[in-house]
C-alpha cells in the first residue's frame, strides 16, 4: 500500500498556543486528504476534506478558523491547531488518496498525538 | 443520517479459529467498502477493499460482500494473537468521504 507520513508524531503545548501538523504522502500523488480525530476508546471523526489548491471542506461542528487546513500541494497538507485549549487534547491522524488512478482507497498517516496543558 | 452499525465486542476467539466480524450498513447507493485494523494507539491500516457481490479472499482475510442485505463482514482464517485489534467497517459516500462504524474489538486467545 501507499504511504503517508506525519510530522510531528507527539506534541506537547502550553494552552493558547498554535500547533501545526504535516501529512506527506511519500510515494503517490494524494489529489484527497482527509483530517480526522479520535478521542480514546472512541471511533474516528471526520474534521474535514482538502483537494490540493482549494479550500478545505469541513464537517458540521468543526471551526474552520480554529483548525486551519492548508493543501499546497499533491503530497503535502498542513493542520494547524491555533490557540489549542485541553479539550483539543486528541489523536489527529491525516488519510490520503489518489482518485484519478480508480483507487479510492484512503492510506492513513501514523497519527499525532496532541496534548495541550 | 447515514449509519454504519458493528457489534463493539469485544469478540473473544480461540487461536487458530475463524473469527468473524460483521457490518451493516444504511445507504443503498453505497458501492465501495473498506476494513480497517487499528492497534491501540495507532492508526487504522487498510486490511481489505471490496466493491462486489461475493467474497473477495486475500492470505487469511476473506471479505463478503451483501448489497441487497446491505451486510459485509470479515472473517480472519487461522487467528493468531497478532490479530487482535479494533476492526473498523467503513463504507464510502458518493462525495468519497468514509462512514465509519464503531468497531469490532477482536481478542485471540493463546
Amino acid at each position: 500500500g501507499a504511504v503517508v507520513s506525519q510530522h510531528p508524531s507527539r506534541v506537547i503545548c502550553k494552552s493558547g498556543t498554535s500547533v501545526k501538523i504535516e501529512c506527506r504522502s511519500l510515494d503517490f500523488q494524494a489529489t484527497t486528504m482527509f483530517w480526522y480525530r479520535q478521542f480514546p476508546k472512541k471511533s474516528l471523526m471526520l474534521m474535514a476534506t482538502s483537494n490540493e489548491g482549494s479550500k478545505a471542506t469541513y464537517e458540521q461542528g468543526v471551526e474552520k478558523d480554529k483548525f486551519l487546513i492548508n493543501h499546497a500541494s499533491l503530497t503535502l497538507s498542513t493542520l494547524t491547531v491555533t490557540s489549542a485549549h485541553p479539550e483539543d487534547s486528541s489523536f489527529y491522524i491525516c488519510s490520503a488518496t489518489n482518485y484519478g488512478q480508480g483507487d479510492n482507497e484512503q492510506f492513513f498517516g501514523p497519527g499525532t498525538r496532541l496534548t495541550v496543558l | 443520517q447515514k449509519e454504519v452499525e458493528q457489534n463493539s465486542g469485544p469478540l473473544s476467539v480461540p487461536e487458530g479459529a475463524i473469527a468473524s466480524l460483521n457490518c451493516t450498513y444504511s445507504d443503498r447507493v453505497s458501492q465501495s467498502f473498506f476494513w480497517y485494523r487499528q492497534y491501540s494507539g495507532k492508526s487504522p491500516e487498510l486490511i481489505m477493499s471490496i466493491y462486489s457481490n461475493g467474497d473477495k479472499e486475500d492470505g487469511r482475510f476473506t471479505a463478503q460482500l451483501n448489497k441487497a442485505s446491505q451486510y459485509v463482514s470479515l472473517l480472519i482464517r487461522d487467528s493468531q494473537p497478532s490479530d487482535s485489534a479494533t476492526y473498523l467497517c467503513a463504507v464510502e459516500e458518493s462525495n468519497y468521504q468514509l462512514i465509519w462504524g464503531a468497531g469490532t474489538k477482536l481478542i485471540i486467545k493463546p
